[in-house]
Order: structure tokens, then sequence, then C-alpha cells
């Protein structure tokens, strides 16, 4: 079946470390998003990718980092630059210029900061 | 750029009652998409609307595009303790170069014993 993964589920950090969360589908898809979900804040938008090796900033891109190799994986960098990386990550992709069927998500990275 | 404005943000119900909720814009859209999103996983798509005025079904989901363009509704009929989750509209509008989906905060619905 055709899918996006995400992991790991759950991921604790040390502060001053960087971690990077995976996100791969096999859909076939061109775009893909990473999301950070907080309470009460609804998912804002961190990163988003159209095409292989092309990303643009989201609204709340500060201390993450992408990248785009391939058409399959889109990585999320959270660095030490992060001042609240406690937070659910979610990743999701979509065809391209036809977001409007929908974005397919992951079922999300939890990370904590300890 | 645009927003939505879910409401309300918080329900909490008797299991067996109706739930409605409502996203409204100052901004057309032309796609109207509303998902659920369990504890701990990701969003899934329920329904997705594309012509103003249409009403689509989903089982004990109802969803509609408003006349406006600028609104939906989701309607859940006889509530169950499985609807228990977060909701979320979605819209799109392919106009003016936006390429992606601009999301509702969120009706967290929850259902008292």
């Amino acid at each position: 079946d055709g899918g996006i993964t995400q992991s790991p589920k759950y991921l604790f950090r040390k502060e001053g470390q960087n971690v990077t969360l995976s996100c791969e589908q096999n859909l076939n898809h061109d775009a893909m998003y990473w999301y950070r979900q907080d309470p009460g804040q609804g998912l804002r938008l961190i990163y988003y990718s159209q095409i292989v090796n092309d990303f643009q900033k989201g609204d709340i891109a500060e201390g993450y980092s992408v990248s785009r190799e391939k058409k399959e994986s889109f990585p999320l960098t959270v660095t030490s630059a992060q001042k609240n990386p406690t937070a659910f990550y979610l990743c999701a992709s979509s065809i391209r210029r036809q977001a409007f069927y929908g974005y397919t998500f992951g079922s999300g990275t939890r990370l904590t900061v300890v | 750029g645009q927003q939505l404005n879910q409401s309300p943000q918080s329900m909490f119900i008797q299991e067996g009652e109706d739930v409605s909720m409502n996203c409204t814009s100052s901004s057309i859209f032309n796609t109207w998409l509303w998902y659920k999103q369990d504890p701990g996983e990701g969003p899934v798509l329920l329904i997705a609307l594309y012509k103003a005025g249409e009403l689509t079904s989903n089982g004990r989901l109802t969803a509609q595009f408003g006349i406006t363009r600028k609104d939906s509704f989701l309607n859940i009929s006889a509530s169950i303790p499985s609807d228990v989750g977060i909701y979320f509209c979605a819209g799109f509008y392919s106009g003016g170069g936006a390429d992606g989906l601009t999301f509702g905060k969120g009706t967290h619905l929850i259902i008292q014993p």
C-alpha cells in the first residue's frame, strides 16, 4: 500500500543537539511539507518542497533545515538554534499543483527535549 | 496571507448528540477539505468539497461548501466515542500563485461519558 512514513514515532533530544526526523513516501508525490503542531495552535508550516532539490521556507522555518535530494524523502533537521523544539511534527505530501485533492499525512513524530 | 477561523475551538458533548462546526474566511476558496486527527496520529481526509453550495456526506458526517465560497460547515450526527479527536478544515485557492492548503486551527471534540 502506498503511504507516507515518519520515523521515529518518539524522539528525545538533549538541549544543544541537532536531531533529524525522517519522512518517506511511496505515493509518487512531487510536493512534500513539514508542519509543527502544538496544543491549541493548529498546524504551522515549517518548510515545503514542490520538486526535488528545491524547497521553500514556511511560516516558522527558523531553527529548522531540510533537504530534498530524492523525490521520496524529505528529512527535517531540528537544530540547536530552535529554542522550543518540543512538539508533534507532521510530514505530508501531495500531487504538485493539485493540492485541492488534499494532503496525505504521516503518523507524526513527537519530539521531546530533555 | 489567507486565514481560516474555525469554531468552536473545543466541544464537550454527550454520546449520541449531533455536532456542528464551521470554518470562515475573509477570502474565497474554490476547494474546502475536512480532516480528522486521532490522538497521536496524523490527520486523515474525511470530505472534500469542490463547488459552492455543494453538500456531501460520508456516513454520519455531512459537510457543506458555503454559497459565498468563504465558509464551510461540518456536521456529525449521533456522535460515538470514536468521533473523539481534532477536526481541521482546509481551504485551497488556485489563483494568485498559491499552491498549498490553508488550515484552520482545529476543533477539539471531546465526548463525555
